[in-house]
């Protein structure tokens, strides 16, 4: 069975930085490009970041470039999201992503629960 | 790509058939996909490459369209339906945009 498992999601002040993981298992992970999706509490979902299998390749949203860094560890079966310099505009809950198949850009057949970031004074 | 989903929110009755649209700004083929969201709970994924069925997704629900725009169906609406449905394109990357979402309601 499929699992991913995000924790990190806490309470930090805006300009400070946080840092996510993922912890998958149930299914080859180097075998397969990763997500970050995040929803702001009763909004709509808006993807975040993605890194192929090999780390060879990421990429970000628009909100997030320059602020965040995904990176992964294929031998800990984990993923990460760095998240620096946060505004308000961040809090929200941060779900790990997993593609149904090889590739950057496919559908996304397994979620995490997700974990919430709230970025207040 | 933006991508528009309409209507944001419906009401509808048990066994009503629903129907969800969503276009793209520009021709995504069929890289469409559709998911169902729970309050408190993860997206599901329902219907991939705009008309494939997920394994194990009731066969209510269905997937059309191709190029800009796209079609989701609930052929028979059921209480568990109760939910937000966003589609999504993967044509064009970055960034994977999702549609605002529709809110179904009883």
């Amino acid at each position: 069975e499929v699992q991913l498992v995000e924790s990190g999601g806490a309470v930090v002040h805006p300009g400070g930085s946080l840092r996510l993981s993922c912890t998958a298992s149930g299914f080859t992970f180097d075998d397969h490009a990763m997500h970050w999706v995040r929803q702001a509490p009763g909004k709509g979902l808006e993807w975040v970041s993605v890194i192929s299998w090999d780390s060879g390749s990421t990429y970000y949203s628009d909100s997030v470039k320059g602020r965040f860094t995904v990176s992964r560890d294929n031998s800990q079966y984990s993923l990460f999201l760095q998240m620096n310099t946060l505004t308000t505009e961040d809090t929200a809950f941060y779900y790990c992503v997993k593609t149904s198949i090889p590739g950057l850009a496919a559908p996304f057949d397994h979620w995490g629960q997700g974990t919430l970031v709230t970025v207040s004074s | 790509i933006q991508m528009t989903q309409s209507p944001s929110s419906l009401s509808a009755s048990i066994g009503d058939r629903v129907s969800i649209t969503c276009q793209a700004s520009q021709d995504i083929a069929n890289s469409l996909n559709w998911y169902q969201q729970k309050p408190g709970v993860a997206p599901k994924l329902l219907i991939y490459d705009a008309s494939n069925l997920q394994t194990g997704v009731p066969s209510r629900f269905s997937g059309s369209g191709s190029g800009t725009d796209f079609t989701f169906t609930i052929s028979s609406l059921q209480p568990e339906d109760i939910a937000t449905y966003y589609c999504q394109q993967y044509d064009h990357l970055p960034p994977l945009t999702f549609g605002g979402g529709t809110k179904v309601e009883i």
